[in-house]
């Protein structure tokens, strides 16, 4: 099952223009990432936050963490063609549950 | 350094065969963990294993299998394939057990069922 729902399924910019992606999930989390993935290729680690923070940057992409409202959202400011990607989110549930659970993505096109 | 290293890129199976992917993870990494990602959707975890013992099982049938060798390569083995198998097999990597870390994925095995 998947626990993470991105919002929204696709999204198209034009280059320049600030991208947002949402994340729910259901179950407490010891952390949340967020993940690139380019047609037919592996996902690449964008940003990990913990539960105990509430926001994080790095580069162009800003995260936030509401662990009362179990959800976060993935900013990409400054968009370029080359972000054009599905962007994933997964959620760490720990606790002994050793495993990744990723949502089903958001399809972001970057029109140049 | 190497990144995750997955073969074969792309595989063409039929109903009822067996199949073994197999992964070489990043140089150090002592945890592999397998995802399937069908078209449309994102990953969905099958196995991890760390320091060659499985650590983690998602909601897969026991027609997936799975080792981890003394080097930390890791191979999945799925039986009995059916269509609905058709996916792409992803392959992560990390120096730890826990997920409280980024995990480095290789680029996946393409496998089509007919």
């Amino acid at each position: 099952s998947q626990q993470g729902e991105e919002d929204p399924q696709a999204l198209s910019i034009q280059e320049g223009e600030n991208a947002t992606m949402n994340c729910s999930y259901k179950t407490s989390i010891n952390n949340l990432q967020w993940y690139r993935q380019n047609s037919g290729r592996g996902l690449v680690h964008l940003i990990l936050i913990r539960s105990n923070e509430r926001e994080k940057h790095s580069g162009r992409l800003r995260v936030t963490l509401d662990t009362s409202k179990k959800s976060s959202s993935l900013l990409i400011t400054a968009s370029r063609a080359a972000d054009t990607a599905s962007y994933f989110c997964a959620t760490d549930a720990g606790g002994g549950s050793e495993k990744l659970v990723f949502g089903k993505g958001t399809k972001l096109t970057v029109n140049p | 350094d190497a990144g995750v290293t997955q073969s074969p890129t792309h595989l063409i199976k039929t109903r009822g065969q067996h199949v073994t992917l197999r992964c070489s993870p990043i140089s150090g990494h002592k945890s592999v963990s397998w995802y399937q990602q069908v078209l449309g959707q994102g990953p969905q975890f099958i196995f991890q294993y760390y320091e060659k013992e499985e650590r983690g099982r998602g909601n897969f049938p026991d027609r997936f299998s799975a080792r981890q060798f003394p080097n930390y390569s890791s191979e999945l083995n799925v039986n009995a394939l059916l269509l609905g198998d058709s996916a792409l097999y992803l392959c992560a990597s990390s120096p730890m057990v826990r997920f409280n870390q980024p995990q480095h994925f290789g680029d996946g095995t393409r496998l089509s069922i007919l």
